[in-house]
């Protein structure tokens, strides 16, 4: 599979539980990107990776939100406290040094959360 | 600071007839600029991007896309709609050395037959 892999494909949790998303990038992209989309709106960026090293956070990631990526390869994406307002859909991308400029991001199909 | 503005929310059109989703954009830098189409239930595709080489961008699928500095504008057109065009399309910014992209709103566009 060439693509970005995101699991689960949907999440329905209760409000306080905590969730944990895993995003699968290129095998050859070192670089990652973490997004939500709420509906009816654009994605909006979260989180960035370049390897293993978290380089830039976005203000909408509070501290119930973390970001992993221990080994330069998947990622993990963990809420804490769910809230309904983490209702949303969480995308990941990837891209190399070379895509960004060239290809733009590949982005999966996202996992769909919802707190009840 | 980067921002788009997707001038539409929703745009209808008829199969064969053209296509035009328009885009301005705010940007500290020359900025890099793309279009994205996002189909329901499957992930986003990169359709065209600009990054300071040609004005006239041309992407997948037929479209393509004009960089107009003086009116901060990067419209999409298509001369004849497909059905299977119908779609959510996104205009995005990138600064130069940001690593995130800036998506507009989006436009739903919608293809009658």
């Amino acid at each position: 599979d060439t693509g970005v892999s995101q699991n689960p494909r949907h999440k329905i949790t209760k409000r306080g539980q905590n969730v944990t998303f895993r995003c699968d990038p290129i095998s050859e992209h070192n670089r990652l990107y973490w997004y939500r989309q709420t509906l009816g709106q654009g994605p909006e960026f979260l989180t960035y990776f370049q390897n293993e090293a978290q380089l830039e956070k976005s203000r909408l990631l509070s501290d119930r939100f973390s970001a992993e990526r221990p080994k330069g390869s998947f990622s993990t994406l963990e809420i804490q406290r769910t809230e309904q307002g983490d209702s949303a859909m969480y995308l990941c991308a990837s891209s190399s040094r070379e895509g960004t400029s060239n290809y733009g991001y590949t982005f999966g199909s996202g996992t769909r959360l919802t707190v009840v | 600071a980067q921002s788009v503005t997707q001038l539409d929310s929703h745009v209808s059109v008829s199969e064969g007839t053209p296509v035009l989703l328009r885009c301005n954009y705010s940007s500290s830098y020359s900025p890099s600029l793309f279009w994205y189409v996002q189909h329901p239930n499957k992930g986003l595709q990169l359709l065209l991007k600009y990054t300071s080489a040609a004005t006239l961008v041309k992407g997948i699928n037929g479209f393509e896309a004009e960089f107009k500095k003086s009116e901060t504008s990067f419209h999409l057109t298509k001369p004849s709609a497909h059905m299977s065009d119908a779609a959510e399309y996104f205009c995005v910014v990138s600064d130069m050395g940001r690593r995130a992209l800036t998506f507009g709103s989006g436009t739903r566009l919608q293809v009658q037959p």
